[in-house]
């Protein structure tokens, strides 16, 4: 059973454009919803996290809006740059949910120059 | 930022072999966890270790794996015997509280190939 889905699973846009990247979930137990940056050949890195408790959280060109009502986020990439081309997970745990996090297939971003 | 080491970065065995991945945690954090990453694709929870002992585990930890974290060293993953299934790359991470309230960090993985 897949608790959280990502989508698209791939997707390309042209340096300086936003990259919208989205994602829901099953459990409403879920609670802290962290975004992670994975570099081929790395292992996956935080890049952006959110509570439920908030409904945006932003870290310089890197948004995430949250609808708790909905289920649903999304990674807003502003001004996105060929550096950002990366492998994004989202994932999700949350108080009664175990000590683990549960993450999405991924999205690949690709930013072309 | 705090940096987890696995050892070794790509091991490769014959099935029915044993295998040991090790894992150096960041120095301070108390929750340890193994994912499993087949094909560059999702991260798949195994396990997660706490205070000498297992939390948590998944459908994915088989019978055949174990954990553990002897005198406080190397946090480590044994596969005994490996299947052909077991290749994939095997992320270990660790946190100071929960995973609720704590960021993981990762290592960058050891790529097991069962031949």
């Amino acid at each position: 059973q897949q608790q959280v889905r990502q989508s698209p699973q791939s997707l390309t846009v042209w340096e300086g454009e936003t990259a919208i990247l989205n994602c829901s979930y099953e459990n409403s137990a879920f609670d802290y919803f962290p975004w992670y940056q994975q570099f081929p050949g790395e292992g996956p890195a935080l890049l952006i996290a959110i509570r439920s408790v908030s409904d945006k959280k932003e870290d310089g060109r890197f948004t995430i809006f949250f609808n708790k009502r909905e289920k649903k986020l999304s990674l807003h990439i502003t001004d996105s740059q060929p550096g950002d081309s990366a492998t994004y997970f989202c994932a999700a745990s949350g108080q009664g949910t175990g000590s683990k996090l549960s993450f999405g297939k991924g999205a690949k971003l690709t930013v072309s120059p | 930022g705090p940096k987890v080491l696995q050892i070794p970065s790509h091991q490769i065995i014959d099935m029915g072999q044993m295998v040991t991945l090790n894992c150096d945690p960041v120095s301070n954090h108390l929750y340890f966890y193994w994912y499993k990453q087949i094909l560059g694709q999702q991260m798949e929870f195994l396990v997660n270790f706490y205070n000498g002992k297992v939390m948590e585990k998944s459908k994915l930890f088989k019978d055949q794996f174990s954990v553990e974290r002897p005198d406080g060293s190397y946090f480590t993953l044994k596969i005994q015997p490996t299947a052909l299934e077991d290749s994939a790359v095997y992320f270990c991470a660790s946190s100071w509280g929960g995973a609720s309230a704590e960021t993981l960090y990762f290592g960058s993985g050891t790529r097991l190939t069962v031949l």
